[in-house]
């Protein structure tokens, strides 16, 4: 069964103080692995889709980097409006469907 | 543009009662249709998906279910709603055959069954 763990469950950051966020998964064969953020009370917002290991994608403070067993989520000189959940997903080959983590909830103090 | 249109945003309904919660798509055709739940400081649990009218899978045993009366339509609904369905539901859509843009999600509705 396709699975996800995505850790710290988490994390606080000082302004500017850089981090990443990691994502384990195992699956039978994978199609994508997706990054999302989340802001409360919302519907997560689609950020990257990652399809090989040695990817990489990058948009604005975040970079997202995938190996054969991981992902990781990089954030460089945070501010406080980075401040959210941010989730990963992966779907299968031949899949409908994706198989999320429980999210990273990130604070970004000012 | 596409746009997903989720409603209500908040609903608070006794136990025993039934549910209906509607999401329709704009501006795509033919699209992969997702229904997940999201339990507090939990992930996201796939509770259906659709890849077409009247075609509707379940992931787990539940007391819901879900219908696609059109293309660009998808319902939840429950005719006896437990304490345990409180969460926030969440509708997404997908181009249908890809996973390469990821899911777009609507805005969610936050059900609490008293």
């Amino acid at each position: 069964e396709d699975q996800v763990t995505q850790s710290p469950e988490a994390l606080r950051l000082q302004e500017g103080e850089s981090s990443s966020l990691n994502c384990s998964y195992t699956v039978s064969g994978l199609r994508g692995l997706f990054w999302y953020r989340q802001d409360p009370g919302k519907g997560p917002e689609f950020l990257f889709t990652l399809y090989s290991a040695g990817e990489e994608k990058e948009k604005e403070r975040l970079k997202a980097t995938l190996t054969k067993k991981e992902s990781f989520l990089h954030i460089t000189a945070p501010k406080p409006e980075d401040s959210a959940t941010y989730l990963c997903a992966v779907q299968a080959l031949g899949g409908n469907d994706m198989r999320f983590g429980a999210g990273t909830r990130l604070t970004v103090k000012p | 543009s596409q746009t997903i249109h989720q409603w209500p945003a908040t609903l608070v309904q006794p136990v025993g009662s039934p549910l209906s919660l509607e999401c329709t798509v704009e501006g795509t055709s033919n699209p992969n249709l997702y229904w997940y739940r999201q339990a507090a400081g939990r992930g996201l649990q796939l509770l259906f998906y659709s890849v077409g009218i009247g075609q509707i899978s379940s992931e787990v045993p539940q007391n819901l279910s879900a219908s696609r009366p059109q293309d660009r339509q998808f319902i939840l609904s429950s005719k006896k709603l437990l304490l345990s369905d409180s969460g926030f539901y969440l509708c997404a859509w997908s181009v249908r055959g890809t996973g390469r843009y990821g899911y777009t999600f609507g805005s969610g509705t936050r059900l609490t069954v008293v």
